[in-house]
């Protein structure tokens, strides 16, 4: 069956870095494009981005080019993101999901990134 | 990047109740729409693709009509189960947008 296992949680200070893999299994990887999602808690989902695991193409939001980077390794079937410079709004769960056609069918379970001084 | 505002931000009904919630988009996104519900502490989960199209496993009471600026999801006859929180995704161009989301919450 179709997963998607995400790394555990984070607690970084402002500034720093965090990375957050998503390691997928019951499907061919580089056969769907997988995104990635934030949700701030009490708030709705922000679509953040998307990567195409084939040729490592990426799509960024507006609000978060220049901070992230979606990278994967296609030996292990696993995506990657980044988010660089945090500041303290930045304190969410991240998601990845992958892109089935016309919309998000397998998601991952979420990682807790806190941003904390 | 395309805009969809989502409403009511909250709703209040009954079991058994009959409820619409409306997603209008920016601009003419044709029928690039999903609907995905959302309980706590989980990540949404997809109920209707293209505008219309129910996901197999989802329940008939729920259903979805519109195309171009305006979209609606319906649930015909409220369960228990149902109360909880529901946004809109469009996808129309390489940008994906969410809904506000919508509170459905028990009379």
């Amino acid at each position: 069956q179709v997963q998607l296992v995400q790394s555990g949680a984070e607690v970084k200070k402002p500034g720093a870095s965090v990375k957050v893999s998503c390691k997928t299994s019951g499907y061919t990887f580089i056969n769907y494009d997988i995104n990635w999602v934030r949700q701030a808690t009490g708030q709705g989902p922000e679509w953040m981005g998307w990567m195409n695991p084939k040729s490592g193409k990426t799509g960024y939001a507006q609000k978060f080019r220049g901070r992230v980077t979606m990278t994967r390794d296609t030996s292990i079937s696993t995506a990657y993101m980044e988010l660089s410079s945090l500041i303290f709004e930045d304190t969410a769960v991240y998601y990845c999901a992958r892109w089935a056609v016309d919309d998000l069918d397998y998601w991952g379970q979420g990682t807790l990134v806190t941003v904390s001084s | 990047d395309i805009q969809m505002t989502q409403s009511p931000s909250s709703l209040s009904a009954s079991v058994g109740d009959r409820v619409t919630i409306t997603c209008r988009a920016s601009q003419d996104i044709r029928n690039d729409l999903g609907w995905y519900q959302q309980k706590p502490g989980k990540a949404p989960k997809r109920l209707i693709h293209a505008a219309s199209s129910l996901e197999s496993g989802v329940p008939s009471r729920f259903s979805g009509s519109g195309s171009g600026t305006e979209f609606t999801l319906t649930i015909s006859s409220l369960q228990p189960e149902d109360f909880t929180t529901y946004y809109c995704l469009q996808h129309n161009s390489y940008h994906i947008t969410f809904g506000q989301g919508t509170r459905l919450e028990i009379k």
